[in-house]
């Protein structure tokens, strides 16, 4: 079965650094781009981070550049994103996501076709 | 970055409706953007990718279009479970973006 699975969410003080893992199964992990996206409380999806196969390409949402950073071990099938600075509005949800790429003449799609359940992320003093 | 707007943010419809969700981006964006369904307390479930391509095990009710700036999501004939959030994204450029979400609920 496909399947990916976040951990290490918890609550941490603001200015607080946190590291969140996620571990994926059923499929070649080192194949694949992956994504982190969070939904804080009550309110819509927001992309955060994408990281190529091979590290050699990362992206990230403005308002966490220099904070946060995405890596990944190929070799555990996991993938990492480590929070620092952290503020308030950084309390979410956060999911990680598998971004299967599509290619045809028309160019490379991606959409991200497996998710995790999530694992929470309070920042609160 | 790329602005998604979707409306309506929230609508209701009776089984067996057609309902149809537009979502418009600031920019072209070809047809770099995806469909997906969440339903309270879960993960979103990808429907729809490349604007008007059926992801895999997902029912044929559901069906999409646009190319550019203006895209739709179409539920033929709305059932019980469809009751959930639906958002757009697109994926033409990084910052992705997706949509406000829309909220369907059965009458």
């Amino acid at each position: 079965e496909v399947q990916l699975v976040e951990s290490g969410g918890g609550l941490v003080q603001p200015g607080g650094s946190l590291r969140l893992s996620c571990v994926a199964s059923g499929f070649t992990f080192s194949s694949y781009w992956m994504s982190w996206v969070r939904q804080a409380p009550g309110k819509g999806l927001e992309w955060v981070a994408n990281i190529k196969q091979d590290e050699s390409e990362k992206y990230f949402l403005g308002s966490v550049t220099g904070r946060f950073t995405t890596s990944r071990d190929n070799a555990k099938s996991s993938l990492y994103l480590q929070m620092s600075s952290l503020r308030a509005e950084d309390t979410a949800v956060y999911y990680c996501a598998r971004a299967f790429t599509y290619s045809n003449s028309r160019g490379y799609y991606y959409y991200m076709d497996v998710w995790g359940k999530g694992t929470t992320v309070t920042v609160s003093s | 970055d790329i602005q998604m707007t979707q409306s309506p943010s929230s609508l209701s419809a009776s089984v067996g409706d057609r309902v149809t969700i537009t979502c418009r981006a600031s920019q072209s964006i070809s047809s770099y953007v995806n469909w997906y369904q969440q339903k309270p307390g879960k993960a979103p479930n990808l429907l729809i990718f490349g604007a008007s391509t059926l992801q895999s095990g997902v029912p044929s009710r559901f069906s999409g279009s646009g190319s550019g700036t203006d895209f739709t999501l179409t539920i033929s004939s709305l059932q019980p479970e469809d009751s959930a959030t639906f958002y757009c994204q697109q994926s033409n450029s990084a910052p992705w973006t997706f949509g406000q979400g829309t909220k369907v609920e059965i009458k």
